[in-house]
């Protein structure tokens, strides 16, 4: 079955700090792969996108490739902002197969403080 | 153009009682996905609608659990009669298509707590 790994957290920089988030996935198919966010108090939005292998998504100064050799897709962010302090999931959608192509798989989320 | 919105926000109920969580979903948009996440663990996929059918029901976890959603606009979750390990947050999402590159549109999640 499909499955998602996500680094362990939490995870806690200083404010300008490189920030990666490591995440890899088992798949049937060809999925596509997200980053999703909760900020405190909020619900889940999508953070940034791929959907075949060697895109790049980008958003708000984040990005992740999708990586098919490595079954890869991590989240980098040159400088992180206290503002950036949430939790992020990586997660899929497979194609192939299944009665539910938009299914979503998660990783377990990592959260992530910002010190000033 | 409204999101998705989930109501109640939150519940609290005893075990052995009964409880109905709804999801708007955005207007227009065909599917609804339920998901839960339990204890800080991964957020687990529950069931699937297209419309007002049932694509993919895999994820619920026993018959206690109950999904509707008539006239394929907004979905109802009834735990009947809920258990301890039930408490977590559920969460509702709907898409306009059921492609694997569609973006799913969350709601804020309703957290239960059973006791």
């Amino acid at each position: 079955g499909n499955s998602v790994t996500q680094m362990e957290g939490p995870v806690t920089l200083s404010e300008e700090a490189f920030l990666t988030i490591n995440c890899t996935y088992t798949a049937t198919g060809y999925p596509s792969l997200f980053w999703y966010v909760q900020y405190p108090g909020e619900g889940l939005q999508l953070l940034l996108k791929a959907t075949k292998a060697d895109d790049k998504g980008s958003n708000k100064g984040f990005e992740a490739t999708y990586r098919k050799e490595t079954t890869s897709f991590h989240l980098e962010k040159g400088s992180v902002q206290v503002s950036d302090s949430a939790v992020y999931f990586c997660a899929l959608s497979d194609r192939a197969g299944g009665t539910s192509y938009g299914k979503l798989t998660f990783g377990q989320g990592t959260i992530l403080t910002v010190h000033p | 153009e409204a999101g998705v919105t989930q109501f109640p926000s939150h519940s609290v109920i005893e075990k052995g009682q009964t409880v109905t969580l709804r999801c708007d979903p955005i207007s227009g948009h065909d599917n609804l996905y339920w998901y839960r996440r339990v204890m800080g663990k991964e957020i687990k996929f529950l069931l699937h609608f297209v419309k007002e059918s049932k694509q993919d029901e895999s994820g619920m976890p026993n018959n206690r659990f109950l999904a509707e959603r008539t006239g394929g606009t907004y979905s109802t979750l009834k735990v009947q009669p809920a258990e301890l390990e039930d408490s977590g947050v559920y969460f509702c999402a709907s898409s306009p298509s059921q492609w694997s590159t569609d973006t799913q549109y969350f709601g804020p999640g309703t957290r239960l707590t059973v006791l």
